[in-house]
């Protein structure tokens, strides 16, 4: 089964506006962090958000945020008055308490901010 | 501070023949990480550490090889190149067990097997 799951393969949105992108997981572990990670065209894996199992508020970092249903195991990244810049491919990642370090990462979502 | 680095950035090689790729960090943590990124695709995981002489298999290891003799690197070794090994390769690092760090990239190495 997929840990992790993005179903949008691909998201556009008009500058300035605001986006979702879904993240579903799936876990039995008590204790696990989920991660948001932005890849731009050159490459490069830039991290974005963090969210733990624990966190009673949902995590928040300039125009992002998390939007944590743990009773739905649902991390979905919200990302507010959407750039150009922010035209990329996103991850979500899970770690695991069981799995040690290891993260696992989804299929990730290519987002398009039209101008 | 350079974070991690990988060398090199490209590399085309021919079937069966092998390689490595470097990693290395400064910023002294002990857990690193090998993840491969197919076109289109999310990162799977190759091999890790989690402290000089400690390597653990990932997801995806067949085909692959580690060491971690410093804190500092962490070279993968591919032996006799497939096609289907032709990926992005990145390589990242953290500070400890702590779900909340995040993990740290490289910028990755671009390799086809030809």
């Amino acid at each position: 089964a997929q840990k992790i799951t993005q179903t949008q393969p691909g998201m556009f949105v008009q500058e300035k506006e605001a986006v979702t992108l879904d993240c579903t997981y799936d876990t039995s572990d008590p204790s696990y962090g989920l991660f948001w990670y932005k890849q731009p065209s050159s490459g490069e894996m830039i991290f974005l958000i963090y969210q733990g199992s624990y966190d009673q508020q949902n995590a928040t970092e300039g125009r992002y945020s998390l939007n944590f249903q743990k009773a739905r195991k649902s991390a979905n990244l919200v990302i507010s008055a959407s750039q150009l810049g922010d035209s990329a491919m996103y991850f979500c990642a899970m770690k695991e308490e069981t799995s040690g370090s290891r993260l696992t990462f989804g299929e990730g979502t290519q987002l398009t901010v039209n101008p | 501070n350079a974070g991690v680095t990988q060398t090199p950035k490209f590399r085309i090689l021919k079937i069966g023949q092998s390689m490595t790729l470097q990693c290395t960090q400064d910023m002294n943590h002990n857990y690193m990480y090998w993840y491969r990124q197919d076109p289109g695709m999310g990162l799977k995981l190759i091999y890790y550490s989690v402290g000089a002489g400690i390597t653990d298999k990932g997801e995806v290891p067949n085909g692959y090889n580690v060491s971690r003799s410093t804190t500092e690197d962490f070279p993968l070794r591919l032996e006799l190149a497939a096609p289907s090994q032709t990926s992005v390769y990145f390589c990242a690092s953290r500070e400890g067990q702590s779900s909340y760090n995040e993990q740290f990239f490289g910028p990755g190495t671009r390799l086809t097997v030809l």
